[in-house]
């Protein structure tokens, strides 16, 4: 059973335009939930993360939304820029494990 | 500060070889953790560690061994390749101590391709 799900696979957005990605999870009893930036061939960075206490967390251009009675949570990416074109990942956990979302490749036209 | 150093980068391994992959990490972290890297299926959780001495299985240890006997080094041991064991692993670190020492900080990947 796949604990994290994520949508879309793949994006592309104008310089400018906002980048929205969201990820769904099943276990109730998660309470850590982060996204990672990952450009190729390197590993995921974090970029920005949230705990359910809370219905929004935003850092510069990037925003987590966060839905607990849904079990829902999205990403949005103000002004996207070129540079942020990589692959995201969702991921949900707690103490000690993490599962991770598929992942969404995103590309930002200039 | 090198924070997580995987060794080696690339691998290329006959059906049947075995190796090991090494993770070291110089934050004091307590937790690590070994991920595969698929198309399309994300980043998979194989095994991860609490502290060192134990371990713990993930989503997909079939085929996988690890040993943690020092606190910054994690080995991932595969007995006998096999060409579905194709992939980019990850291995990561972290604190646990709740808050912001949750987060996870990932190596640079060994890409091994069994042929």
């Amino acid at each position: 059973q796949q604990q994290v799900k994520q949508s879309p696979q793949s994006l592309i957005v104008q310089k400018g335009g906002i980048s929205i990605i969201n990820c769904a999870y099943e276990n109730t009893a998660f309470d850590y939930f982060p996204w990672y930036q990952q450009f190729p061939g390197k590993g995921p960075a974090l970029l920005i993360a949230i705990r359910p206490d809370v219905s929004e967390k935003k850092e510069g251009r990037f925003t987590i939304s966060f839905n607990k009675s849904a079990k829902q949570f999205s990403l949005h990416i103000m002004d996207s820029q070129p540079g942020d074109s990589a692959t995201y990942f969702c991921a949900a956990g707690g103490f000690n494990k993490f599962y991770f979302g598929s992942g969404t490749k995103l590309n930002v036209k200039p | 500060n090198a924070g997580v150093t995987q060794t080696p980068k690339f691998q290329v391994l006959k059906t049947g070889q075995s190796m090991t992959l090494q993770c070291a990490q110089d934050m004091n972290h307590n937790s690590m953790y070994w991920y595969r890297q698929d198309p399309g299926m994300g980043l998979r959780l194989i095994y991860y560690s609490a502290s060192e001495g134990t371990t713990d299985k993930g989503e997909v240890p079939d085929g996988y061994n690890v040993s943690r006997l020092k606190k910054q080094n994690f080995l991932l041991g595969l007995e006998s390749a096999a060409p579905s064991q194709t992939s980019v692993y990850f291995c990561a670190s972290s604190y646990d101590l709740g808050g912001d020492g949750t987060e996870a900080f990932f190596g640079q990947g060994t890409r091994l391709t069994v042929v």
